[in-house]
């Protein structure tokens, strides 16, 4: 299984404001994923992250509000921008392996928004 | 699209055995996982089912029916530490060649004393 860090773990922000969120691997991966789960709701995909190439966002999220960076293999950003409270959520870090590509998540990271 | 349902929360006591189910509708079925969250942490990987039937692992079991659109994960011998959101994702085939999972909105497990 793959070993997966983010920072911040926490933060507090303010509304208009941006933050950056990192994730990094202990291995090369091709797809690293970036998650959010809003105050008991399910995880939702924001969108995929491939080395080389632009990010593949899912439906209701854009590039312009979460733009994504994948410079190599075992590392990649996720900014959220222009938070409202809304955007207020964990946000994690995935990539898939194991015997049945599931998924593993990083610690997330937790966003409040004021 | 996926529509996956699966209860909001459930109780049981220390000792005994509960089952979790989850149903979910969609096209391009390509297995279903189960992953264990404890409050404040990442959810963590519990089982996996592409077939129909059941898979065990220790006290943990899962079981699929293809044709139903349905699951369960069956926990035995419960234990404090197993208190925590169970959730249920279906993972489909969507246009080219790729995979797309979807997770339900969580069981909230409480086992009491």
């Amino acid at each position: 299984s793959a070993v997966i860090s983010q920072k911040p773990s926490r933060d507090i922000c303010q509304r208009g404001t941006s933050l950056t969120i990192q994730c990094q691997v202990d291995s090369q991966v091709t797809m690293m994923f970036w998650y959010r789960q809003q105050p008991g709701q399910s995880l939702t995909l924001i969108a995929t992250a491939n080395q080389g190439s632009e990010a593949t966002y899912e439906s209701g999220f854009v590039i312009d509000k979460f733009p994504i960076s994948r410079p190599n293999l075992t590392f990649s950003t996720l900014t959220v921008s222009n938070m409202s409270p809304e955007d207020s959520s964990i946000y994690l870090c995935s990539v898939m392996g194991g015997d049945y590509n599931e998924q593993f998540f990083g610690p997330g990271t937790r966003l409040t928004v004021l | 699209g996926q529509n996956i349902d699966q209860p909001t929360e459930m109780t049981a006591t220390e000792g005994a055995i509960v089952q979790i189910n989850c149903t979910y509708q969609t096209s391009g079925f390509n297995g279903l996982f189960w992953y264990q969250q404890h409050a404040g942490e990442a959810p963590t990987f519990l089982s996996y089912n592409v077939l129909d039937g059941l898979e065990e692992k220790g006290r943990f079991s899962s079981f699929l029916s293809r044709s139903k659109g349905y699951s369960y994960l069956l926990l035995k011998e419960l234990q404090m530490k197993d208190s925590a959101s169970y959730l249920c994702a279906v993972r489909e085939r969507s246009g080219a060649g790729s995979y797309q999972l979807t997770f339900g909105k969580g069981t909230k497990l409480s086992v009491i004393p």
